[in-house]
């Protein structure tokens, strides 16, 4: 069975403490990871897109980077901006709406920056 | 332009209303979906179009009725809704055949 498990569950960071959030995941195969950020009430915020292992993508302080079992998204210096809940998500190859973006998220990861 | 806009921002219903979600996008994509999330959990996936055609129905329960007018709409229609059913009810797009999912900033319900 597909899963995503995204690690730790919350994380207090103070302002320019560096960190990392993790993704694990186990599909059949992968045909995209990606990484949203939600603001509470509001709606996912997309930020990147992984294909393959062994890529990076960087967004001003955010960096992701793909293995073949996680993900990885690294938070340089962040700031009391950067809290939010941080969501992984992997559309595997094959099954039902694979070539529909059907999506299988993680629980997130709950970041609180404080100054 | 990346914008998802789905009304109404909160929605308070009882058990017996009939209510509709709307979600509108003119980016040109051609997959439309329905998502539901509670709190502290992941979205769930409830309906997917494809084309204004239903190609995924998660097993929802048939007090929500998903409807696509045209390519750029989406509705998601309520009727005798249970108080559990209260969530945050987001919609998204994407391009067919790309891969990103772009949300709207969701509705809020809550049923009484």
């Amino acid at each position: 069975e597909d899963q995503v498990t995204q690690s730790p569950e919350a994380l207090r960071l103070q302002e320019g403490e560096s960190s990392s959030l993790n993704c694990s995941y186990t599909v059949s195969g992968l045909r995209g990871l990606f990484w949203y950020r939600q603001d509470p009430g509001k709606g996912p915020e997309f930020l990147f897109t992984l294909y393959s292992a062994g890529e990076e993508k960087e967004k001003e302080r955010l960096k992701a980077t793909l293995t073949k079992k996680e993900s990885f998204l690294h938070i340089t210096a962040p700031k009391p901006e950067d809290s939010a809940t941080y969501l992984c998500a992997v559309q595997p190859i094959g099954g039902r709406g694979s070539t529909l973006g059907r999506l299988y998220f993680g629980r997130g990861t709950q970041l609180t920056v404080w100054p | 332009d990346t914008e998802v806009t789905q009304t109404p921002k909160h929605l308070v219903m009882g058990m017996t209303n009939k209510k509709s979600l709307k979600c509108e996008q003119h980016m040109g994509h051609r997959a439309m979906y329905w998502y539901k999330q509670k709190a502290k959990k992941p979205p769930e996936l409830m309906f997917v179009y494809s084309y204004e055609k239903l190609s995924i129905n998660e097993s929802v329960p048939s007090r929500f009725s998903p409807e696509c007018p045209n390519s750029s709409l989406l509705n998601l229609h309520l009727h005798a809704l249970q108080p559990e059913d209260s969530a945050l009810y987001l919609c998204a797009s994407s391009h067919q055949g790309t891969r990103e999912l772009f949300f709207g900033e969701g509705s809020r319900l809550t049923v009484l």
